[in-house]
C-alpha cells in the first residue's frame, strides 16, 4: 500500500538553529512530492514541489528540500529558523493520473528563543 | 490573485443533521478536491471533481457527496451527521495541464465543522 511516513511528531528547535524535517515515502513509482505548512487554525501553505529534473529544489521561506530515490526520501530544511516558522508541517505525494494526495501525519514544530 | 476561498468558516450543527461547505477555486482552475483533517486521523483525500464530473472518490461512505457548478464553484455535503464528522475539511484547485493531468493543488482556508 502507498504511504508516506514523516518520523518526527514534534520537534523543538532553537530560533537560529538548523531544521531537517524528514519524509519518506512507499510508493510502486516515483511520485510527484510536496511539503505544505498549516499554522494553527488555517489552512495548508505550499512550502515547495518536486516533479522531476533537479532533486535538490528550493521554495519559498528559504526552505529546500532534496529528492533521494535510493532513500525514498524528501527531506526539508532550513539553515536558520525564525520563530514565524512555528507550525505544522506536511509531506504529501501524488501520483500521475491518481491526483489524490496521501499526506504524512505532520510534524509539529516549536521555536524556542 | 485571489486564493482558494470556503464558507462558512466555522458550522454546528447535530447528529443526524446535514452540512453543505463551498469552495470557490483559483480562478482558471478546473478541479477541485475536498480534503477532511480530524483529530488523530491526519489529512485524508475525500473527492476530487474536474470539469463538472467526480474523477475519484476517497475511503467515504456515501453520505460524503459533493458537486461541482459551471463556474466550477463546489459543494461538499455531508448526510446523516455523525459526530465523528466533526474536523476541519479543506478544499483545493489545481490547473489541468496541457498533458490531461493536474498540476499543484492550492489549499483554502478551511471549513471547521463541528458535530455535537
Amino acid at each position: 500500500a502507498q504511504s508516506v511516513t514523516q518520523p518526527d511528531i514534534h520537534i523543538t528547535v532553537s530560533e537560529g538553529a538548523s531544521l531537517e524535517l524528514r519524509c519518506n515515502y512507499s510508493y510502486g513509482a516515483t511520485p510527484y512530492l510536496f511539503w505544505y505548512v498549516q499554522s494553527p487554525g488555517q489552512g495548508l501553505q505550499l512550502l515547495l514541489k518536486y516533479f522531476s529534473g533537479d532533486t535538490l529544489v528550493q521554495g519559498i521561506k528559504g526552505f529546500e528540500a532534496e529528492f533521494k530515490r535510493s532513500q525514498s526520501s524528501f527531506n526539508l530544511r532550513k539553515p536558520s529558523v525564525h520563530w514565524s516558522d512555528a507550525a505544522e508541517y506536511f509531506c504529501a505525494v501524488g501520483l500521475f493520473g491518481n491526483e489524490k494526495l496521501t499526506f504524512g501525519t505532520g510534524t509539529r514544530l516549536t521555536i524556542i528563543p | 490573485e485571489a486564493g482558494v476561498t470556503q464558507s462558512p468558516t466555522h458550522l454546528i450543527k447535530t447528529r443526524g443533521q446535514q452540512a453543505t461547505l463551498r469552495c470557490s477555486p483559483i480562478s482558471g482552475h478546473t478541479s477541485v478536491y475536498w480534503y477532511q483533517q480530524a483529530l488523530g486521523l491526519g489529512l485524508q483525500f475525500l473527492l476530487w471533481y474536474d470539469e463538472g464530473e467526480e474523477r475519484n472518490r476517497g475511503n467515504f461512505p456515501p453520505r460524503f457527496s459533493g458537486r461541482q457548478f459551471p463556474n466550477y464553484s463546489s459543494e461538499l455535503n455531508v448526510n446523516a451527521l455523525e459526530l465523528e464528522d466533526s474536523a476541519l475539511y479543506l478544499c483545493a484547485s489545481s490547473l489541468l495541464t496541457a498533458g490531461g493531468t493536474t498540476d499543484t493543488q492550492y489549499f483554502g482556508p478551511g471549513t471547521r465543522l463541528t458535530v455535537l
